[in-house]
């Protein structure tokens, strides 16, 4: 049972245009959700989170979207660069009452093409 | 600050060893966790602690896994026997209650 789906294992952009990584889940317990990078032969690293109160969230390049009747978020990077090309992962959390527990989708790869 | 250190990076046995990973989560943080990465199922939640206490170890697969947390600075993950399909990159994480987890640079086990 996934209960976090990320349906494209990989993306490919331009540099300078926009990268759109999706995610989709099921459970409607999840208030907390969570973007990771992971570059070859590192741990995933901490980018970008989005409190289920709101449906944005802006750090600089990275924005973060979220559509709780759609069960669905997204992260987009503008503009691309090519030290973007990582794997992406989105998690999710039912907070504090699981103790930060998160489940993890399946990754997308993107690659960002100079 | 070290951030969470884990050893080995790379460890390699033969099928039927005993393998222990070992983890050092970052100085203050109460909360730490156990992941596997693989092609298949991606990354999943092994085992997490809590104050030093198991709370949740449902993704643990099987008996011949255990993981424990002796102190607040140090956990092992333990597979005894080891088998191939243990083959994996194995990460850990840790956390200030159900804050951001910071992960260690994995461990990647080949058992042959």
């Amino acid at each position: 049972d996934q209960q976090v789906k990320q349906n494209s294992p990989s993306l490919s952009v331009q540099e300078g245009r926009i990268s759109i990584l999706n995610c989709d889940y099921t459970n409607s317990m999840f208030d907390y959700f969570l973007w990771y990078k992971k570059y070859p032969a590192e741990g995933p690293t901490f980018l970008i989170s989005i409190s289920s109160i709101k449906d944005k969230n802006e750090d600089g390049r990275f924005t973060v979207f979220l559509n709780k009747s759609a069960k669905h978020l997204s992260l987009h990077i503008v503009p691309s660069q090519p030290g973007d090309s990582a794997v992406y992962f989105c998690a999710a959390s039912a907070g504090y009452n699981q103790g930060g527990k998160l489940i993890f989708g399946q990754g997308t790869e993107l690659s960002v093409k100079p | 600050d070290a951030g969470v250190i884990q050893s080995p990076r790379h460890e390699v046995t033969e099928m039927g060893q005993e393998v222990t990973l070992r983890c050092k989560p970052i100085s203050g943080h109460n909360s730490l966790f156990w992941y596997r990465q693989t092609m298949m199922r991606g990354l999943e939640l092994l085992i997490y602690f809590n104050n030093n206490v198991p709370i949740d170890d449902s993704g643990m697969p099987e008996d011949r896994f255990s993981a424990k947390m002796p102190n607040a600075s140090f956990s092992t993950l333990k597979i005894q026997p080891s088998e191939p399909r243990d083959s994996a990159v194995y990460f850990c994480a840790s956390s200030w209650v159900a804050d951001t987890q910071y992960f260690g640079p994995g461990t990647r086990l080949t058992v042959l």
